[in-house]
């Protein structure tokens, strides 16, 4: 039981846009402005694309942004193409006991 | 750029502990900006945190894992390592070396290292 709800699956066609939830509680998403999200392909290590709810690293195509509304957190990624098709994971700080939180990670399927 | 690399065995029998390095290039451990954590993902599942350690020593660890872990870190050999003790099946993963940012996100990731428990 992964303490961060997301979506086991989510799907869209090339070009279309896809938004992907993370929802928590008022005690990590709610509480602090440290939510990530991170790719996945199958086989490769976890890649940052988003960081403090909506900020993208550098290399990362506009095509992926992020916000927040109360204990959610959502990844859309806008135009889809193949190369997006992989596994996307939330992370957030839950404080100085629990300190980090993963969600359960989203298959996102290109059709 | 700053590169991480884990090392370790691949196999660990049932109640010993697991032990793993991560070597860190490109970049000094001690620069005092970033936390060096190691997260796991078990086959076919999500990622879980274990813990990290700050250059000083400083360690934070998952509670579900806290009285199994010790992280540790070698200024001098620019490493950190990861013990695990008592490990049984569950704890077969791929571990993955990662730093974390002052943006408070995991924003390099070794390649990562399967270790197996099993007799």
């Amino acid at each position: 039981q992964s303490a961060l709800t997301q979506p086991p699956s989510a799907s869209g066609s090339p070009g279309q846009s896809v938004t992907i939830s993370c929802t928590g509680t008022s005690s990590d998403v709610g509480g602090y402005n440290y939510v990530s999200w991170y790719q996945q392909h199958p086989g490769k290590a976890p890649k940052l694309m988003i960081y403090e709810v909506s900020k993208r690293p550098s290399g990362v195509p506009d095509r992926f942004s992020g916000s927040k509304s109360g204990n959610t957190a959502s990844l859309t990624v806008s135009g889809l193409q193949a190369e997006d098709e992989a596994d996307y994971y939330c992370s957030s700080y839950a404080g100085s006991n629990i300190h980090v939180v993963f969600g359960g990670g989203t298959k996102l399927t290109v059709l | 750029q700053v590169q991480l690399q884990e090392s370790g065995p691949g196999l660990v029998k049932p109640s010993q502990t697991l032990s793993l390095t991560c070597t860190v290039s490109g970049g000094s451990i001690s620069s005092g900006d970033y936390y060096w954590s190691w997260i796991r993902q078990p086959p076919g599942k999500g990622l879980e945190w274990i813990g990290y350690i700050y250059y000083s020593g400083s360690t934070y660890y998952n509670p579900s894992l806290k009285s199994r872990v010790t992280i540790s870190v070698d200024t001098s050999k620019n490493q950190f390592s990861l013990k695990l003790s008592s490990v049984t099946a569950a704890d077969t993963a791929v571990y993955y070396c990662v730093q974390l940012g002052v943006v408070g996100a995991f924003d390099i990731w070794g390649q990562g290292t399967m270790v197996t428990v099993s007799s």
